[in-house]
């Protein structure tokens, strides 16, 4: 079945600094969302990335989808302790799929 | 609107036993899917559901099974636990083919 790779597993970062998870497919994905989940909790949508080099912007998230809609990151410029979490990247099985295949997350610590 | 919500939150079981967690999805979301999360697994596909049939199974031992009723409520059933059944056992729900989930809080197992 369809597999995501999500890199690095663990990050920590002094507040401030910046932050990137990359998530990488050996298939061609037809889209890819992006998950937030706080210690404790569940699972949060933050976007979805569909086009070939589409990039999209929350405050301080950057998210981009690779050409070959292979790969995907999450840019967080300027961490605050409120970005710790476990950050999640996810593609559907394939178009109109409704199963959706996890990466093992980033593990996001910031240090105040 | 309500989110999507899941009983119990949490769940103690002993060996053997079986058991059944309820989620109802937010109102007008059909399609209704169940993860398991484990520190080790990650977020693991269960099974999903659309208009009370099942249209995507994960790579779980038949143990686990679920149902969705007419009202787009679903359930899940583990049976004959055994202790690699502790887990995060996650709900979420979605309005169609395309964008995100809306996952629920969640219903903690712990099986001794």
């Amino acid at each position: 079945g369809q597999q995501v790779m999500q890199i690095p597993q663990y990050q920590h970062v002094q507040e401030g600094e910046d932050f990137t998870t990359y998530c990488n497919s050996s298939t061609t994905l037809s889209n890819i969302q992006w998950y937030k989940q706080r210690p404790g909790g569940h699972p949060v949508f933050l976007i979805q990335l569909v086009k070939s080099g589409e990039v999209k912007k929350q405050k301080r998230l950057t998210f981009q989808f690779g050409e070959a809609k292979k790969n995907s990151s999450l840019h967080i410029t300027a961490t605050q302790t409120t970005d710790v979490g476990t950050y999640f990247c996810a593609a559907r099985s394939g178009a109109g799929s409704y199963q959706l295949t996890f990466g093992k997350g980033t593990k996001l610590s910031v240090i105040p | 609107k309500a989110g999507v919500t899941q009983t119990p939150r949490y769940l103690i079981k002993t060996r053997g036993q079986q058991v059944t967690l309820s989620c109802s999805p937010i109102s007008g979301h059909r399609s209704v899917s169940w993860y398991q999360q484990t520190p080790g697994q990650g977020l693991q596909f269960l099974f999903e559901y659309f208009s009370e049939t099942q249209r995507n199974k994960g790579n779980f031992p038949g143990r686990f099974s679920g149902r969705q009723f007419s009202n787009s409520r679903s359930e899940m059933n583990v049976s004959t636990l055994e202790l690699g059944d502790s887990a995060l056992y996650l709900c979420a729900s979605t309005q169609g083919s395309e964008g995100g989930y809306t996952f629920g809080s969640g219903t903690r197992l712990t099986v001794v």
